[in-house]
């Protein structure tokens, strides 16, 4: 079993709809919880940022981390084309450099 | 202006080949890391550099060579390519705090082909 497990898809939804991509975590060290977006042959760049559990809005962006139950969320509102990528959760422990990445769920937003 | 820049973005060679990646950052960054995304998309992390010293070394084959000259720049180096090496290669840097959780900035990928 992997330490992260993220359901890769395809997710394909029209735009404007409100997209809820998640990863759940066997692991209960891991403190830091990021949602990275990677263009196609592009390298990923962080799009979200949460320490511990709660949530965190940045514009159309929420992330959501709830520790107790293993699981973390990342939910787009009124998505658009340009949200079409690959969202890949990550998560490190407290102390350590090293991420822990999901598989990646790829995103397509329809016009 | 790019952060994070790997040579080359595309690799094709023979099985048995020895070739080299290169990384380097221009964000004053103390540690650099390498990452193997596989066909899956899966991205899992290979080694890690702080200050040209190695702090993180995952199960990878002794064929994978990683070398720091300085810490702005980390090198690949893979001996005796296989089959199995194709993938797409990602450096990546961080400022190295130790209490952990560092926004790492990745390159663009070197995509490794193995014929």
């Amino acid at each position: 079993q992997k330490e992260v497990e993220q359901d890769p898809g395809p997710l394909s939804v029209p735009e404007g709809a409100i997209v809820s991509l998640n990863c759940t975590y066997s692991n209960s060290a891991f403190q830091y919880f990021m949602w990275y977006r990677q263009y196609s042959r592009k390298g990923p760049e962080l799009l979200m940022y949460t320490y511990s559990s709660g949530n965190k809005e940045d514009g159309r962006f929420t992330a959501q981390v709830d520790k107790s139950s293993k699981y973390i969320s990342l939910f787009i509102r009124d998505s658009q084309p340009s949200d079409s990528a690959t969202y890949l959760c990550a998560m490190s422990k407290q102390g350590a450099q090293k991420l822990v990445f999901g598989q990646g769920t790829r995103l397509t937003i329809n016009p | 202006d790019t952060a994070v820049s790997q040579t080359p973005k595309y690799l094709v060679t023979q099985m048995g080949n020895d070739k080299s990646i290169k990384c380097e950052q221009n964000l004053g960054h103390d540690t650099m890391y390498w990452y193997k995304q596989d066909s899956k998309k899966f991205l899992k992390i290979m080694f890690s550099y702080n200050n040209k010293e190695l702090i993180i070394n995952e199960t990878v084959p002794n064929r994978f060579s990683p070398k720091s000259p300085d810490k702005a720049h980390l090198n690949l180096h893979i001996n005796s390519l296989e089959l199995g090496d194709s993938a797409v290669y990602f450096c990546a840097s961080s400022q190295g705090g130790t209490s952990g959780g560092d926004t790492q900035y990745f390159g663009p990928g070197t995509r490794l082909t193995v014929l």
